[in-house]
């Protein structure tokens, strides 16, 4: 049984449109988080979901809008997808916010491609 | 803000031999430190943590990590590299207070040699 579980695992669009990644995860866990890694893989935190309500909020554009229904589930939707928002995206769950107890435990990323 | 360094973009070792995998840190006040792997495709795992005590932590697949607070570094060392361990590892540091943000590095490739 999945961990953490991201839907879709590869996403091709064109640009200009809009675009979901699901995540859940069945660990019991409070806080959830989208990163993304791009081409060069760095890795950057964009959002935090603590129960439900939003802790970590980066500078993204806001044409990125997480939502959290429940605290096992964290979707990301990206409106008017542009050429630079390609990238893997990683959804992560921890126990507690910053993951000091046994870490993050991540999805397997779900690659976006916009054409 | 806290940040961390991966000096080696890519770390060559022959298998059999010691691996090290640097890091190094900043950040105020006492620093929570981490080591991640990914492997191709898939999502990173957690390998260790240091958050207090024995400056030698051991993690999972036989790593550890040596915490040198006068250093502000967090190496990964394994004592014989596996090929199967080849994959990218990533340092991160979680800040102190707040919301306890986590930061990666960049990530450096281990590329163990048959």
């Amino acid at each position: 049984d999945t961990a953490v579980s991201q839907t879709p695992k590869y996403l091709v669009t064109q640009m200009g449109n809009d675009k979901s990644i699901k995540c859940e995860q069945n660990l019991g866990h409070d806080t959830m988080y989208w990163y993304k890694q791009d081409s060069k893989k760095f890795l950057k935190i964009m959002f935090s979901y603590n129960n439900k309500e939003l802790i970590i909020n980066e500078t993204v554009p806001n044409r990125f809008s997480p939502k959290s229904p429940d605290k096992a589930h964290l979707n990301l939707h990206i409106n008017s997808l542009e050429l630079g928002d390609s990238a893997v995206y990683f959804c992560a769950s921890s126990q507690a916010a910053g993951g000091t107890s046994y870490g993050y435990t991540f999805g397997s990323g779900t690659r976006l491609t916009v054409v | 803000a806290q940040s961390v360094a991966q000096p080696e973009d890519q770390v060559n070792v022959a298998e059999g031999n010691p691996l090290t995998v640097k890091c190094t840190y900043s950040v105020s006040g006492n620093p929570y430190l981490f080591w991640y792997v990914q492997y191709p495709n898939r999502g990173l795992q957690f390998l260790l943590k240091y958050i207090t005590g024995d400056n030698l932590v051991k993690g999972s697949y036989g790593f550890e990590a040596e915490f040198n607070k006068s250093q502000t570094s967090f190496h990964l060392k394994k004592p014989s590299a596996l090929v199967s361990d080849s994959a990218l590892y990533f340092c991160a540091v979680r800040e102190t207070g707040g919301y306890q943000k986590v930061t990666f590095g960049t990530g450096t490739k281990l590329q163990v040699i048959p």
